[in-house]
């Protein structure tokens, strides 16, 4: 059982370039949701799913797209990165009626 | 909005000895209560949980009890170790399945 895989692991990027993080659940969780864990700041929502074809907005959404095409996966796409999105991100999903998340290992992002 | 405070670090303690992170939570209605653990390096770790009012979570020595009247969920635990050094998050959920996190404490433990 993988739980939540998130790829790339690293990654570096100049400043007004787009990718496209990866992130796949094998759970069949409802729902699926993206923070970004900034030093002294926990981690903040970016945009969250609660099943396929249905995504909103969290804390922080300027600058990121999302789609849920599929239960499994939940992409997160970064549309012209900027120095400020340096940070690491999170990928999380969770069942109905559960409510704790099972979070993946994380992409380290840096913007130049 | 929901909100979650959690008491600032960073925590250095001995082996053995007794550890305490404070925790509240702000909202209209009672949420769900968690305890996150991020290891060096690592993503985070599901700790404990209280899903209603008066709930005691408990999980590899640590526990958390979910006071209603102060909507409180303090995380403790009796004798540390070296390995349980990490950042320790308190984090709270809704209905709406969002969970808000507290800024995180980062606890050391010496030998």
């Amino acid at each position: 059982n993988a739980g939540v895989t998130q790829t790339p692991k690293f990654q570096v990027l100049k400043t007004g370039q787009s990718m496209t993080l990866q992130c796949a659940q094998d759970m069949n969780h409802e729902y699926m949701s993206w923070y970004r864990q900034d030093p002294g700041m926990g981690l903040r929502l970016i945009h969250y799913s609660v099943g396929a074809g249905i995504t909103d907005q969290g804390e922080v959404p300027n600058g990121y797209n999302v789609s849920r095409s599929t239960t499994e996966d939940f992409p997160l796409r970064l549309l012209s990165a900027a120095p400020s999105q340096t940070s690491v991100y999170f990928c999380a999903s969770s069942s109905t009626g559960d409510y704790g998340y099972t979070f993946g290992s994380g992409t380290r992002l840096t913007v130049v | 909005g929901n909100s979650v405070t959690q008491m600032e670090g960073p925590v250095t303690l001995s082996e053995e000895a007794f550890l305490t992170i404070n925790c509240t939570y702000t909202a209209t209605g009672y949420p769900s209560l968690f305890w996150y653990v991020q290891y060096p390096g690592e993503g985070l770790q599901l700790l404990l949980k209280a899903t209603k009012a008066d709930d005691k979570g408990s999980n590899k020595g640590f526990e958390a009890t979910y006071r209603k009247e102060t909507t409180s969920f303090h995380l403790e635990k009796g004798s540390v170790q070296v390995s349980d050094s990490a950042v320790y998050f308190c984090a709270g959920a809704r209905n709406d399945y969002k969970l808000s996190f507290g800024a995180g404490t980062t606890v050391t433990v010496r030998a």
